[in-house]
């Protein structure tokens, strides 16, 4: 139990254009999701916490304009990276808890590898 | 300074010996910490939790000391399969029960 997906894995994309990211809880309702990005050798870097409903809350430093998160079910949140260009080229993971016992424990997506070129 | 610090490695272990690693973390509210591991280009996967009283699961042992601010890690009988990085990880409920993760230690265990 408390499988998360993500989608696309990977994606390459031309600098300007846009990319969407879904994160999707796939057996259990997740009430917040988390996204983070990993640059190479790097440690993973929480960029927003999104409550679902609700509007995301961004840790400092990350642009809530370029990117931009929702959050409209329990069991679906989306990442889009507006205007990408190649410094936004990372790896892109999200993470979701749920209810009760699945409240203290982040259960991981596999990552989306966005290549901007 | 960093809120949770680990050194990156890498650790070079021979297969069968016992590696151990430390991660310090500045913030004394911290309330859970976790250790994940994490293999290239993949999502950090849950190791395991680490209570105060200390806690093992298999040939992995976890200790915390509040005290002190540090949590360790223990692997004893290294495998091949156990090369990857290892992420300490704490989690401030009061924060909103976000994680902070370390740098990550790297450990390859070589035959």
């Amino acid at each position: 139990g408390a499988v998360v997906s993500q989608h696309p894995s990977w994606v390459i994309c031309k600098s300007g254009t846009s990319v969407k990211i879904e994160c999707r809880s796939l057996d259990f309702q997740a009430t917040t999701m988390f996204w983070y990005r990993q640059f190479p050798k790097q440690s993973l870097m929480l960029m927003a916490t999104s409550n679902e409903g609700s509007k995301a809350t961004y840790e400092q430093g990350v642009e809530k304009d370029k990117f931009l998160i929702n959050h409209a079910s329990l069991t679906l949140s989306t990442l889009t990276v507006t205007s990408a260009h190649p410094e936004d080229s990372s790896f892109y993971i999200c993470s979701a808890t749920g209810q009760g016992a699945l409240t203290d424990t982040q259960y991981f997506g596999p990552g989306t590898r966005l290549t901007v070129l | 300074r960093k809120e949770v610090e680990q050194d990156p490695g890498p650790f070079n272990v021979p297969e069968g010996a016992t590696v151990a690693f430390n991660c310090t973390y500045s913030n004394s509210a911290s309330q859970s910490f976790f250790w994940y591991r994490q293999d290239c280009r993949k999502e950090p996967k849950l190791l395991m939790s680490v209570y105060s009283s200390g806690n093992e699961d298999g040939r992995f042992t976890a200790q915390l000391n509040r005290a002190s601010q540090y949590i360790s890690l223990l692997i004893r009988d290294s495998k091949l399969s156990d090369s990857a990085t290892y992420l300490c990880v704490v989690n401030i409920k009061a924060a909103g029960n976000k994680l902070t993760f370390g740098g990550g230690t790297r450990v390859l265990v070589k035959p």
